[in-house]
């Protein structure tokens, strides 16, 4: 089972400042790697599809690079909507894994 | 609009069993693999289950083998997890969500509680 290791676990930022969460894969998991972003109370939401393709509809603010192993998801200048949990996931081999998700909480 | 409807949850008892389903509309049902995602409460995501779109493959997480079926209704537009010899540790809000690499829709989830 390929492990997926998020850091940190919790930001407290404010708005405007530029977010960079990472996730690093126990095994290389080519760059079949998405993102999501879950607020509270509702179900998670894709942001970023293989590592780097931004979700149709998702704002421009939200970006990923990465392959292999690492991993990033940038969010530029975060607006309080933004406030919530983000998720890595990978889909390279089964079982499917999630990291441990990060919270992103506004100042 | 795309999206996908779970229902059935509730609580029941250890050992117990529960079928949820899942009601897809606005996209071709039939052409798409689906997928079971839970959450226990306050923590994160677990994969459990995947079915492809003519069931020809499944696959299960460890956590359930054995225990959960998934099945699908492509008729009815509809998937389905037949959950048996239910544990504590099964307590959780179950997702439906599709797709064969990222997840996409999810649908609202529906929870499960398994107490006495």
């Amino acid at each position: 089972e390929i492990v997926l290791t998020q850091s940190p676990d919790f930001l407290s930022v404010t708005p405007k400042e530029k977010v960079t969460i990472t996730c690093r894969a126990s095994q290389s998991v080519g760059t079949s790697l998405h993102w999501y972003q879950q607020k509270a109370g509702q179900s998670p939401k894709l942001l970023i599809k293989y590592a780097s393709q931004s979700f149709s509809g998702v704002p421009s603010r939200f970006s990923g690079s990465g392959s292999g192993t690492d991993f990033t998801l940038t969010i530029n200048s975060l607006e309080a909507e933004d406030a919530a949990t983000f998720y890595c996931h990978q889909s390279s081999s089964l079982p499917w894994t999630f990291g441990q998700g990060t919270k992103v909480e506004i100042k | 609009e795309v999206q996908v409807v779970e229902s059935g949850g509730g609580l029941v008892q250890p050992g117990g069993s529960l079928r949820l389903s899942c009601a897809a509309s606005g996209f071709t049902f039939s052409s798409y693999t689906m997928n079971w995602v839970r959450q226990a409460p306050g923590k994160g995501l677990e994969w459990i289950s995947y079915i492809t779109s003519s069931s020809t493959a499944i696959y299960y997480a460890d956590s359930v083998k054995g225990r959960f079926t998934v099945s699908r209704d492509n008729a009815k537009n509809s998937l389905y997890l037949q959950m048996n010899s239910l544990r504590d540790d099964d307590t959780a809000v179950y997702y439906c969500a599709r797709g064969s690499n990222w997840l996409d829709p999810w649908g609202q989830g529906t929870l499960v509680t398994v107490s006495s």
